[in-house]
């Protein structure tokens, strides 16, 4: 039962241009969301999160979008920089509200960003 | 370097032998999690330890597995007669959590490739 879900498995974007990355849960307990970011050999790096009580999150270039009716969240990059090709991984957890604090991981979109 | 670290980065074993992995949080973190992850898919919760108490096992966790936190710093993960389908990434994660004030964030380390022949 896959509770995070992520449907597509790569994205090709041109440098400079917004990157849009999706993911769907299907739990109504989550109530705190991740984006993790991952090179081959390396652990996942945090990028930004958000919880449940908002509907978006800024940090530089990155921002989180939270549709709760719909159970969507999204991961806008503008503008996407070569540096930004890795695999991203959507993640939730019920932590605040539910004690449960583990991660749940979607199956990750590889991105990659053309010269 | 104040980030996660784990040792070995990598590890290769014949099916039968026992492993064991050792975890570094951020020192001032409170909780410590294990990942594990094969091909293809995002990590999988293994455990995770609030101080020294273990406070979560998830099914993956059969009892070949044991994992221990002794003083609420370090943890180690064995997986004692590895088997061919223990071939992952076993990642390890910490966090500060400050109750129920806020989530926490984990932070990963860099990971343990565990290759089983």
């Amino acid at each position: 039962d896959q509770q995070v879900k992520q449907n597509s498995p790569s994205l090709s974007v041109q440098e400079g241009r917004i990157s849009i990355l999706n993911c769907d849960y299907t739990n109504s307990m989550f109530d705190y969301f991740l984006w993790y970011k991952k090179y081959p050999a390396e652990g996942p790096t945090f990028l930004i999160s958000i919880s449940s009580i908002k509907d978006k999150n800024e940090d530089g270039r990155f921002t989180v979008f939270l549709n709760k009716s719909a159970k969507h969240l999204s991961l806008h990059i503008v503008p996407s920089q070569p540096g930004d090709s890795a695999v991203y991984f959507c993640a939730a957890s019920g932590g605040v509200n539910f004690g449960n604090e583990k991660l749940t991981f979607g199956t990750g979109t590889r991105l990659t960003i053309i010269p | 370097d104040t980030g996660v670290s784990q040792d070995p980065r990598h590890k290769i074993t014949k099916r039968g032998q026992n492993v064991t992995f050792r975890c570094d949080p951020i020192s001032e973190h409170n909780r410590l999690y294990w990942y594990r992850q094969t091909l293809g898919q995002g990590p999988e919760f293994l455990t995770y330890f609030q101080n020294e108490a273990q406070l979560e096992k998830s099914r993956l966790l059969s009892d070949r597995f044991s994992a221990e936190r002794p003083k609420g710093s370090f943890s180690t993960l064995e997986i004692q007669r590895t088997e061919q389908g223990d071939s992952a990434m076993y990642l390890c994660a910490s966090s500060l959590a400050i109750g129920r004030i806020q989530a926490d964030t984990q932070y990963f380390g860099p990971g343990t490739r565990l290759t089983v022949l």
